[in-house]
């Protein structure tokens, strides 16, 4: 029950971009269709905003993308906005268990 | 989407027990997977439970095993985690999230345990 590895912070200027990475490995993200990633602003709920890699939940702004390569993925947010500073998790299917594993959060500051 | 209410938390010893409680407002709850997903102060996310939509197939996290139990009520639309035994590395809030392949799509407020003498 490893966690993903993500980089633990992040900054930008508005209107720029930045990309956060998770990793994981050939029995997680490496062979499953099923990562997603969350955004939490400071003292809130966690709050799904990408699911299957690269598919926006419903009504999130089209500034926000997912990829993936090999055991890595991606979350590059465009355009950055004052309102994007928050934390974000990604999470994966575990792969040797049908349970759900999460990185450890990278926190995007928008300066 | 189904709207989570959560109810329970509070402090307790070393050692105690406590309920956290989940109520959806959804009909499909009885079709979803759940899960139990913890926070402590300051880190990251955590994986604690999942049950399937009948119940009858649970999983958790090793560290919890033996001590935490998730239920549902289907007919009460409700999920539940009863936590024995616990200890201060349990201290967190608790949310209780619906699954669906792997991907939490929808949250309770979430609930603080505090385990502490």
């Amino acid at each position: 029950q490893s966690a993903l590895t993500q980089t633990a912070s992040v900054s930008g200027s508005p209107g720029q971009s930045i990309t956060i990475s998770c990793t994981g490995t050939s029995s997680d993200i490496g062979a499953s269709k099923y990562v997603s990633w969350y955004q939490q602003h400071a003292g809130k709920v966690p709050k799904l905003i990408i699911s299957e890699v690269s598919n926006r939940h419903s009504g999130l702004s089209s500034r926000f993308s997912g990829s993936k390569s090999g055991n890595t993925a991606s979350l590059t947010i465009s355009g950055l906005q004052t309102e994007d500073e928050a934390d974000y998790y990604c999470s994966s299917y575990a792969g040797t268990g049908n349970y759900v594993i999460f990185g450890g959060g990278t926190r995007l500051t928008v300066l | 989407e189904m709207k989570l209410v959560q109810s329970g938390g509070g402090l307790v010893q070393p050692g105690g027990s406590l309920r956290l409680s989940c109520k959806a407002d959804d009909f499909t709850f009885g079709h979803s997977w759940m899960s139990w997903v913890r926070q402590a102060s300051g880190k990251g996310l955590e994986w604690v439970a999942k049950t399937n939509p009948l119940g009858s197939e649970k999983l958790y996290l090793d560290s919890v095993k033996g001590r935490f139990t998730i239920s549902r009520d289907n007919a009460e639309n409700s999920l539940y985690l009863d936590m024995d035994s616990l200890r201060a590395e349990d201290t967190a809030v608790y949310y209780c999230a619906s699954e669906f392949y792997w991907c939490l799509d929808n949250w309770g407020q979430g609930a603080l345990v505090t385990v502490s003498s």
